[in-house]
């Protein structure tokens, strides 16, 4: 199986602020990288597919880069709303494998 | 508009059983691969089962021998036959769509639609 490792594992930003989380795939999964996002009690919500395609709805202070097996979700300007934990999953192969997480607080 | 729904979940002893149900409306169950996904309280996502569109199935290997994925697709609804249940089995069990997107020339899989979870508890 293909291991996804996240870093950092949690981190507390104030609002407005730019923030990075990134994930490691165990081998190369060229961009079979998506990100979600989960509040506490609620199902994952999917923010970006295909490593940098937003879905739609997804607001664009979010961006998703990488490929291989270094990956990067940045939020440009955090927002109250953003607060959750941030999974990384890799699609390359079954079974789809998702990172141990990242929680975002809010300061 | 897309929607699954979980039910089935529940307090069972060690060693019990429970059937999980997701129904589906705004799509077509066997037209998708669908998978299920737990989350153990306080941790993160694990795949647990997925049923490709020729029926073909996958489990983990915590979940191998004990735990059956099906469809029904007259009603539209994917199941998850969890048999001798474990302390570690105790999670919330999530249904997800699989779907597939088209990039440029390039196909990708992700997880677009969930349910709300349906929470297993195994103890005694």
């Amino acid at each position: 199986d293909i291991q996804m490792t996240q870093s950092p594992s949690s981190l507390s930003a104030s609002v407005g602020d730019r923030v990075t989380i990134t994930c490691r795939a165990s081998q190369r999964i060229n961009t079979y990288l998506n990100w979600y996002h989960q509040k506490p009690g609620k199902a994952p919500n999917l923010l970006i597919y295909g490593a940098s395609t937003l879905q739609s709805g997804v607001p664009s202070r979010f961006t998703g880069g990488g490929s291989g097996a270094v990956f990067t979700l940045t939020i440009s300007s955090l927002q109250p709303e953003d607060f959750g934990t941030y999974y990384c999953q890799q699609s390359h192969s079954t079974p789809r494998t998702f990172g141990q997480g990242t929680r975002v607080e809010i300061k | 508009e897309v929607q699954l729904v979980e039910s089935g979940g529940g307090v069972i002893q060690p060693g019990g059983s429970l059937r999980l149900s997701c129904a589906a409306s705004g799509f077509t169950v066997m037209t998708n691969y669908m998978y299920w996904v737990r989350q153990a309280p306080g941790q993160g996502l694990e795949c647990v089962s997925v049923i490709y569109r020729d029926g073909a199935t996958y489990y983990a290997d915590s979940v191998k021998g004990r735990f059956t994925i099906s469809r029904d697709n007259s009603k539209n609804t994917l199941y998850l036959q969890m048999n001798s249940l474990r302390a570690e089995d105790t999670a919330v069990y999530f249904c997800a769509r699989d779907r597939r997107g088209i990039t440029g020339s390039t196909d990708y899989y992700y997880f677009d639609y969930w349910g709300r979870g349906t929470l297993v508890t195994v103890s005694s």
